[in-house]
C-alpha cells in the first residue's frame, strides 16, 4: 500500500533555532517527492521537488534531502522565523499515466515558531 | 504571485442549495486539474481529477452526482457542490500541473475555498 508518514506530528521551537522534519514513504514506483508549506486556511505552496537521482535540494532556509534507498526524506529549516509557523506536507508522486501520476500526501507536521 | 486562482475564497450557503467553486490557471494551460478537500487538521484528500474536454475521474467514495466537475477550457475547472449539507462544510483546494508528461513537473495549488453550509 502506498503510504507517506511524517514525523513529528507537531513541533514547537524558538525563533532562530533549526529543526528537521521527517518523511518516510512506501510508494512504488517512485516518481518524485515534494515538500509543501501550508499556512492555516491557505493552499499549499511548493518548497522543493526531488526526483530519484537527487539527494538534496535547497530553497533559501529550507533544505530537503532524499534517500531513495531507505525511502526517507527530511526537511531542514535553518534559523527559523515566526513566519515559518505552518503545516509542512510531504507529497510523494507515484509514477503513472498522465502528466502527474498519483500523489500520496502525508498527514503533515505542524510547526509553531515562538518568539 | 498566485498561478492558480480559486474563487470564491469563502462562501456560506444554505442547506439544500448548490455552490460553484472556480479554479483558474494563470499564465499556463492545464490539461489536468485536481480537486481536494481538507478537513481541519487533516491532510488533503483527492476528490477527483479534472480533464479538459472529458469527464472527470472521481476517487472511490466521492459522489459524482453531488460534486459536479466541469473542465470546459484549458484554464478553468469548476466544482459544483449540489444540494449541500452541513457535512459538506470543508476546505476545498484545486491544483493544476504545468509542464509536460513525465517527472518533476510543478504542481501549483490554489488558495483554497472555505465552504460553510448552514
Amino acid at each position: 500500500k502506498n503510504q507517506v508518514e511524517q514525523s513529528p506530528q507537531s513541533l514547537i521551537i524558538l525563533e532562530g533555532k533549526n529543526c528537521t522534519l521527517q518523511c518516510n514513504y512506501t510508494v512504488s514506483p517512485f516518481s518524485n517527492l515534494r515538500w509543501y508549506k501550508q499556512d492555516t486556511g491557505r493552499g499549499p505552496v511548493s518548497l522543493t521537488i526531488m526526483t530519484f537521482s537527487e539527494n538534496t535540494k535547497s530553497n533559501g532556509r529550507y533544505t530537503a534531502t532524499l534517500d531513495a534507498d531507505t525511502k526517507q526524506s527530511s526537511l531542514h529549516i535553518t534559523a527559523s522565523q515566526l513566519s515559518d509557523s505552518a503545516s509542512y506536507i510531504c507529497v510523494v508522486s507515484a509514477r503513472g499515466s498522465g502528466n502527474t501520476g498519483k500523489l500520496i500526501f502525508g498527514q503533515g507536521t505542524t510547526l509553531q515558531v515562538k518568539p | 504571485g498566485a498561478v492558480v486562482s480559486q474563487h470564491p475564497s469563502r462562501v456560506i450557503c444554505k442547506s439544500g442549495t448548490s455552490v460553484k467553486i472556480e479554479c483558474r490557471s494563470l499564465d499556463f494551460q492545464a490539461t489536468t486539474m485536481f480537486w481536494y478537500r481538507q478537513f481541519p487538521k487533516q491532510s488533503l484528500m483527492l476528490m477527483a481529477t479534472s480533464n479538459e474536454g472529458s469527464k472527470a475521474t472521481y476517487e472511490q467514495g466521492v459522489e459524482k452526482d453531488k460534486f459536479l466537475i466541469n473542465h470546459a477550457s484549458l484554464t478553468l475547472s469548476t466544482l459544483t457542490v449540489t444540494s449541500a449539507h452541513p457535512e459538506d462544510s470543508s476546505f476545498y483546494i484545486c491544483s493544476a500541473s504545468s509542464g509536460l508528461r513525465g517527472r518533476g513537473n510543478t504542481i501549483y495549488f490554489g488558495e483554497g475555498s472555505w465552504l460553510t453550509v448552514v
